[in-house]
């Protein structure tokens, strides 16, 4: 079975500054990879994925990630955070054939402060 | 396009009463739907994949009895907390898949359903 390890439960950073979120993933086979973002009461909306191809993938709201095959790794980064970035970002995985059947991360609390 | 519609947004019931949740796909067709349940502060967790047609699948520990889901369109899934208990306070959210495209590889998320149970 997948799991997912979100390293950093909670990130506190200032605004304009970069931030990085980690997550690390264990399957013995191929997977997909996700990374959710979720505002308080809300549900989820997908930043960005890895499916293959270029290891460096860009989302929206200027998020980008990286795959790191040999360190099972799918960091999430943006450059310059803003107020509106403070949330629960989730990293997920999925096997290619599970249809979208998810295992999540534990979940980091990004609360950017001004 | 691709938007999961959630209703209730918010729920309070009384213990020992049922509550429905609903969760549909308002402009695609989800021949399966999940259904996920989070306490506060934590990650969520997968209880039971939605097949239209067909029998829920339910995830180690879920009570199916208790937990009824029905998916009886194409685009609509139903989760039904039976005999509701303050334990099962939570957010529960549903997402759903696109079967019309190719390749899908991602699941879109309903809003969530907050259901408080005194």
């Amino acid at each position: 079975a997948q799991s997912v390890t979100q390293l950093d439960s909670q990130v506190p950073v200032f605004e304009e500054a970069p931030v990085e979120l980690r997550c690390n993933y264990s399957s013995s086979v191929s997977v997909y990879l996700f990374w959710y973002v979720q505002y308080p009461n809300q549900g989820l909306q997908l930043l960005l994925k890895y499916l293959s191809g270029s290891t460096l993938v860009k989302g929206i709201n200027g998020f980008e990630a990286e795959f790191n095959k040999s360190q099972t790794s799918f960091h999430l980064r943006k450059p310059s955070v803003h107020i509106s970035d403070t949330a629960e970002y989730f990293c997920a995985v999925t096997l290619k054939a599970a249809g979208n059947k998810l295992t999540f991360g534990g979940g980091t609390r990004v609360l950017v402060k001004p | 396009g691709a938007v999961v519609s959630q209703h209730p947004s918010r729920v309070i019931c009384k213990s020992g009463t049922s509550v429905k949740i609903e969760c549909r796909s308002l402009d695609f067709q989800a021949t399966t739907m999940f259904w996920y349940r989070q306490f506060p502060k934590q990650s969520l967790m997968l209880m039971a994949t939605s097949n239209e047609g067909s029998k829920a699948t339910y995830e180690q520990g879920v009570e199916k009895d208790k937990f009824l889901i029905n998916h009886a369109s194409l685009t609509l899934s139903t989760l039904t907390v039976t005999s509701a208990h303050p334990e099962d306070s939570s957010f529960y959210i549903c997402s759903a898949r696109d079967v019309g495209r190719q390749g899908v590889t991602e699941a879109f998320f309903g809003q969530g359903t907050r259901l408080t149970v005194v």
